[in-house]
């Protein structure tokens, strides 16, 4: 089956640099989708990519669909306090097939 | 109010019992599904419908079943709960590609 593998799977940073991941995969994806999830919360959609090649942007976090359509990746620019949880990435293969194959998140922890 | 609810938010039970956790969605949306998260690992699909009279087993079904009772609700239930299905379990709801999720169920099997 298809496999995600995500990096880095945890990050110490300081507050108001910038913060990079990303997720590779075995097998080539037509669309990735970016989540956060907060303590106690579920995920929540932050970008979909839906082209390779693609760039996104919202707010201050940027995702990229890989050329080769095997990757992805998510920057976080000028981290904040409140930049902290788990960002997940997911795959999905074809047109009609709407399951989400996740990565195994990087947590993110943010020092004031 | 929330698109997506779970219910209950925590539950605590005993080997061998029934539980059935609950999803409700007002996004009007056809396709659901239910995962499960174990710490340190990403969310594995249990089952997934993608209508009232579909439903498919994803990559981890076994010890558990669902039941698709109208376009807005999908349950799922453990027939007789084991310790090693202790996790957090969380319902998502879609139109195309983007999944939308609940808040989450925390179930402890003692």
């Amino acid at each position: 089956g298809q496999q995600l593998n995500q990096s880095p799977q945890s990050m110490f940073i300081q507050e108001g640099e910038d913060v990079s991941m990303n997720c590779t995969s075995s097998s080539i994806f037509n669309t990735w989708l970016w989540y956060k999830q907060e303590p106690g919360e579920g995920p929540v959609l932050l970008i979909a990519l839906y082209k390779a090649g693609e760039l996104t942007s919202n707010g201050r976090l940027t995702a990229q669909f890989g050329i080769t359509r095997k990757d992805s990746f998510l920057n976080i620019s000028a981290s904040i306090p409140s930049d902290v949880g788990i960002y997940f990435c997911a795959g999905q293969y074809g047109a009609g097939s709407y399951q989400l194959t996740f990565g195994k998140g990087t947590k993110l922890s943010v020092i004031p | 109010d929330a698109d997506v609810t779970q219910t209950p938010r925590n539950r605590i039970t005993k080997t061998g019992k029934r539980i059935m956790l609950e999803c409700s969605q007002t996004k009007g949306h056809d396709r659901m599904y239910w995962y499960r998260q174990d710490p340190g690992l990403g969310l594995q699909l249990i089952y997934y419908s993608f209508d009232v009279k579909d439903i498919n087993k994803g990559e981890i079904s076994d010890g558990y079943s669902v039941s698709r009772q109208a376009q807005a609700k999908f349950s799922l239930s453990l027939e007789s709960a084991i310790p090693n299905q202790t996790a957090l379990y969380f319902c998502a709801t879609s139109d195309h590609s983007e999944q939308f999720f609940g808040p989450g169920t925390r179930l402890t099997v003692l």
